[in-house]
């Protein structure tokens, strides 16, 4: 029979509007973050990423927004557009050693026009 | 660009069949990784290779192996497929740590296995 997966948790948002995607992180020895975006059908691509020795880093339209105290990383999106819809992944290097990403399930960004 | 291309974007198997998911990227990068996707799961590293016949085992190793013969080669192999391995399967692929640690992906191959 079908199977079915987790529910993806979903963030929906109007065009023009700033979105907040939020991600926890498990390891705190972790030094390396990273935001995928991944469109139906396309393998994922990346966005932004930030290294441990900093809290803030802005790209175009997104600013990765790192909380050690709390193991939170955040990707805000300013101006939401259309093309911003898809599926976006935090990954960490959780495992220092071997230097393997270690990805989030994800969060479904939909904007609304 | 980096360019990571993946033979097949779509594969239908029977259970117990040999599966091989090929993988080229043309960067020259010494590493190499293959996930799956599973929805609401997220990637799950299945393998890793840090350089030509250099292999290492990810999270969930069991069922796959993998080859890594020349640079720009990393293949996955089911050695009997099952069902609970229909799943979507991303290659990445990166410089060495250190210099950059952002992984670029294929576009995936969406593996139904009956």
């Amino acid at each position: 029979g079908e199977s079915v997966g987790l529910h993806l948790p979903t963030l929906s948002v109007q065009e023009g509007d700033n979105s907040i995607i939020n991600c926890a992180y498990s390891n705190s020895a972790s030094d390396y973050f990273i935001w995928y975006k991944q469109e139906s059908g396309k393998g994922p691509q990346f966005i932004i990423d930030i290294r441990s020795n900093m809290d803030k880093r802005q790209g175009q339209r997104v600013t990765v927004l790192l909380n050690k105290t709390v193991k939170h990383l955040s990707l805000q999106i300013a101006a939401t557009q259309p093309g911003d819809s898809a599926v976006y992944f935090c990954a960490e290097n959780k495992d220092t050693g071997r230097r393997a990403l270690t990805f989030g399930s994800g969060t479904r960004l939909q904007v609304q026009p | 660009d980096v360019k990571v291309t993946q033979s097949s974007r779509y594969l239908v198997k029977r259970t117990g069949e040999k599966v091989f998911l090929e993988c080229v990227q043309d960067m020259d990068h010494e590493n190499m990784f293959w996930y799956r996707q599973d929805p609401g799961l997220g990637l799950r590293l299945i393998y890793f290779s840090y350089d030509v016949k250099m292999k290492e085992k990810g999270d969930i190793p069991e069922g796959y192996s993998v080859s890594r013969e020349k640079k720009e080669r990393f293949s996955l192999i089911l050695e009997s497929a099952s069902t609970n391995q229909t799943s979507m399967y991303l290659c990445a692929s990166r410089s060495p740590t250190g210099v950059n640690e952002k992984l670029f992906f294929g576009s995936g191959t969406q593996l139904s296995v009956l």
